[in-house]
C-alpha cells in the first residue's frame, strides 16, 4: 500500500533553514507529483507547492516563490522540502501528499498524506 | 484569511443531514469543476473524501457527496455517525494561486 513516511519534528531559530524528507513506498515514486502543504497550529491547511518527481520541475504558491525549495532523489524515493529564513509564524505541521493522478498535469487532489512534520520556530 | 469562506462550526444528530457550504469566486469555484473535500481528525493528516466536485475515491463511504452552483461549492453528509466528527476542509483549483482552501468547518455529532 502507498505509505509516506516524513521525518521527525524540528525546533529551528529564526532566520535559520530546515528541511524535512518524505520518503515513498508501496507505488512507482516517478509516477506521481508531490505536493507540499502546511497547517499552522490551529490553523487551515496552505498549499505550498508541488514537484514532479521524475523531471524535478516545480511550481510554488506565490506566497512561497523564493523561499521554499523543493527536490527529490528518485534512487531512494524521497521528497524533500527546504524553508529559508524561517521566521515564528513558520511554526506549523508540514505535510507531503501525493497527487491522485498519475504524471501528465497535476490534479491537485490529494489522495495519500504523510503523517506531518512539526517544525516549531523559536529564539 | 482564507481564499473560501466556509463556516466555522456545524453540528447535528446521529441520523441527520448536514451540509457544509464552501464559497468561492469566479476565479476558482466558480471557475473550475476541481473542488475537492478533505477530512481531518484531530491529531491526524487529512482525508480525501470527495474530488472532482462529487466523485469518492475508493474505499469512502457514499454517505459523503458533493455538489456545486455557481461559485459555492458543497459537501453533504447522510446520517451522520459518531466517526464522522471531525475538521471538513474544502479546497479548489485557483487561475490566480493555483491551488486553495478553505478555514476548515468543525463537525459536531451531538
Amino acid at each position: 500500500q502507498v505509505q509516506l513516511v516524513q521525518s521527525g519534528a524540528e525546533v529551528k531559530k529564526p532566520g535559520a533553514s530546515v528541511k524535512v524528507s518524505c520518503k515513498a513506498s508501496g507505488y512507482i515514486f516517478t509516477g506521481y507529483y508531490f505536493h507540499w502543504v502546511r497547517q499552522a497550529p490551529g490553523q487551515g491547511l496552505e498549499w505550498m507547492g508541488w514537484i514532479n518527481p521524475s523531471s524535478g520541475g516545480t511550481h510554488y504558491a506565490q506566497k512561497f516563490q523564493g523561499w521554499v525549495t523543493l527536490t527529490r532523489d528518485t534512487s531512494i524515493s524521497t521528497a524533500y522540502m527546504e524553508l529559508s529564513r524561517l521566521k515564528s509564524d513558520d511554526t506549523a505541521v508540514y505535510y507531503c501528499a501525493r497527487d491522485l493522478g498519475m504524471i501528465g498535469e497535476p490534479k491537485y487532489y490529494f489522495d495519500s498524506w504523510g503523517q506531518g512534520t512539526l517544525v516549531t520556530v523559536s529564539s | 484569511q482564507s481564499a473560501l469562506t466556509q463556516p466555522a462550526s456545524v453540528s447535528g444528530s446521529p441520523g441527520q443531514s448536514i451540509t457544509i457550504s464552501c464559497s468561492g469566486t469566479s476565479t476558482n469555484v466558480g471557475a473550475y469543476n476541481s473542488v475537492s473535500w478533505y477530512q481531518q481528525h484531530p491529531g491526524e493528516a487529512p482525508k480525501l473524501i470527495i474530488y472532482d466536485v462529487n466523485n469518492r475515491p475508493s474505499g469512502v463511504s457514499n454517505r459523503f457527496s458533493g455538489s456545486k452552483s455557481d461559485n459555492t461549492a458543497s459537501l453533504t453528509i447522510s446520517g451522520v455517525q459518531a466517526e464522522d466528527e471531525a475538521d471538513y476542509y474544502c479546497s479548489s483549483y485557483s487561475r490566480n494561486s493555483r491551488e486553495v482552501f478553505g478555514g476548515g468547518t468543525k463537525l459536531t455529532v451531538l
